[in-house]
């Protein structure tokens, strides 16, 4: 398996513009994390899907991110108008089980800079 | 309540040493406790994790001690390698929960 796949690695955008993120998760796991990590923050849960339903979007910072998982590969996060303070690294992760002892698997994570 | 501390932020440890990482929590409901490691430029990666069933966990260079009454548990990497120098992260949860509870992480050099 290749693993939890991102796309971009890299954005860099100006304020005000739309940032769209993409994952693929592990096939077979019906769990998947949108997570935000800060030098300030650290990792941050943003959204978790289970059997690709929105079950706690809580972390989300406020409407102008969203997140969607229109099937069991794919999910994306987007941030429209985004600013500065977006900046951050987006790190997607899936697991085979939801609750307690389960295995999370990062991907390598998308770097979003907002200028 | 809900809150893993870690410590310290970061760590320099010589070639050969024992890097320690310390993590305390306060929620009496965690029965699951990971370490994740993460590299420059990568996702965090399990590492090993403990249940609090048992005093410690070995696995390799890497073990886990915990202690339930003190509700605490450290990492300890022996004969610490330059290819260990990553971020570790402490993480809580319980059976019942989906969230993992994350300590602020502790960036950890091994000078060769």
């Amino acid at each position: 398996d290749a693993g939890v796949i991102q796309s971009p690695r890299h954005e860099v955008t100006e304020m005000g513009q739309e940032v769209t993120l993409r994952c693929k998760p592990i096939s077979g796991h019906n769990s998947l994390f949108w997570y935000r990590q800060t030098m300030m923050r650290g990792l941050e849960l943003l959204i978790y899907f289970n059997n690709n339903v929105p079950i706690d979007d809580s972390g989300m910072p406020e409407d102008r991110f969203s997140a969607k998982m229109p099937n069991a590969s794919f999910s994306t996060l987007k941030i429209q108008p985004s600013e500065p303070r977006d900046s951050a690294v987006y790190f997607c992760a899936s697991s085979r089980d939801s609750l307690g002892a389960n295995v999370l698997t990062f991907g390598a994570g998308s770097r979003l800079t907002v200028l | 309540q809900q809150q893993v501390k870690q410590s310290p932020q970061s760590l320099i440890v010589q070639k050969g040493g024992i890097s320690i990482i310390n993590c305390a929590y306060e929620n009496t409901a965690f029965d699951y406790f990971p370490w994740y490691q993460q590299f420059p430029g990568k996702g965090p990666a399990l590492l090993i994790a403990i249940r609090p069933d048992v005093s410690e966990k070995k696995e390799g260079r890497f073990t886990i001690s915990f202690n339930k009454s003190a509700k605490q548990f450290s990492l300890h990497i022996m004969d610490s390698q330059p290819g260990d120098s990553a971020t570790y992260f402490c993480a809580a949860t319980s059976d019942s929960n989906y969230q993992l509870i994350w300590g602020a992480g502790t960036k950890l050099i091994i000078k060769p």
